[in-house]
């Protein structure tokens, strides 16, 4: 049963500042890693995807990374805003079936 | 340019009272997926309709069912709602025609609150 883990579970910042959020995952034979972002009381937002023979997927100042061997998962963002600020959550799919599993979520707070 | 709906953003209902949430799409995505999220928790997902076939988790109790009559509807019944059921409920769809797992989009979700 996959299981996916995020540290920390919560993040501040000062603004410009690159930083990374990390997430782990139990079962290697994971199909694909997304990341999402989710502000307050609202719905998700997908990232990027990242398909398991992949190993990375960049989109603006957002880099994802994927290391199946190693069961993780690295977000790295660059120059962070405060507009960043939210919960960021990593979800990984199994061979078979379009089920996602997320983790709790880091809650990112970037400072002006 | 909205791809997934759902209605209403917020809903308050009784203790016991049956309630039904909405969730449509544009996207013409085969499969259709609602998930529950309670405070500060990851999403868990209740079930999920691949075409019409539905697939229940094993988790989701009997007081959640679905209905999907065509591609671009899908609902959440709550029979009887319950203080624990008190949550932020997420659509999402995907397209997976080609047996090629695609990003899942997500609407903007339902709270609900129980009385």
């Amino acid at each position: 049963k996959q299981e996916v883990t995020q540290i920390p579970a919560a993040l501040s910042v000062p603004e410009g500042e690159n930083l990374v959020l990390n997430c782990s995952f139990t079962d290697s034979a994971i199909y694909n890693l997304q990341w999402f972002r989710q502000d307050p009381g609202k719905g998700l937002t997908s990232l990027l995807l990242i398909q398991s023979s992949q190993r990375e997927q960049t989109s603006g100042r957002l880099n994802a990374s994927l290391d199946k061997s190693s069961g993780r998962s690295t977000l790295y963002i660059a120059a962070s805003q405060p507009g960043d600020s939210a919960t960021y959550l990593c979800a990984g799919m199994n061979t078979g079936f379009q089920k996602l599993v997320f983790g709790t979520g880091t809650r990112l707070l970037v400072s002006p | 340019d909205a791809m997934v709906i759902q209605n209403p953003r917020y809903q308050v209902t009784q203790f016991g009272k049956p309630v039904t949430l909405s969730c449509s799409q544009t996207l013409n995505h085969n499969v259709m997926y609602w998930y529950q999220q309670k405070s500060s928790q990851a999403p868990k997902l209740l079930f999920h309709y691949y075409d019409k076939d539905f697939n229940n988790e094993a988790d989701t109790p009997d007081n959640f069912q679905s209905r999907r009559p065509n591609t671009s509807f899908c609902f959440l019944d709550i029979r009887s709602p319950g203080l624990g059921d008190a949550a932020m409920y997420l659509c999402a769809t995907s397209s997976n025609r080609d047996k090629h797992q695609e990003t899942q989009y997500f609407g903007p979700g339902t709270r609900l609150l129980v009385l």
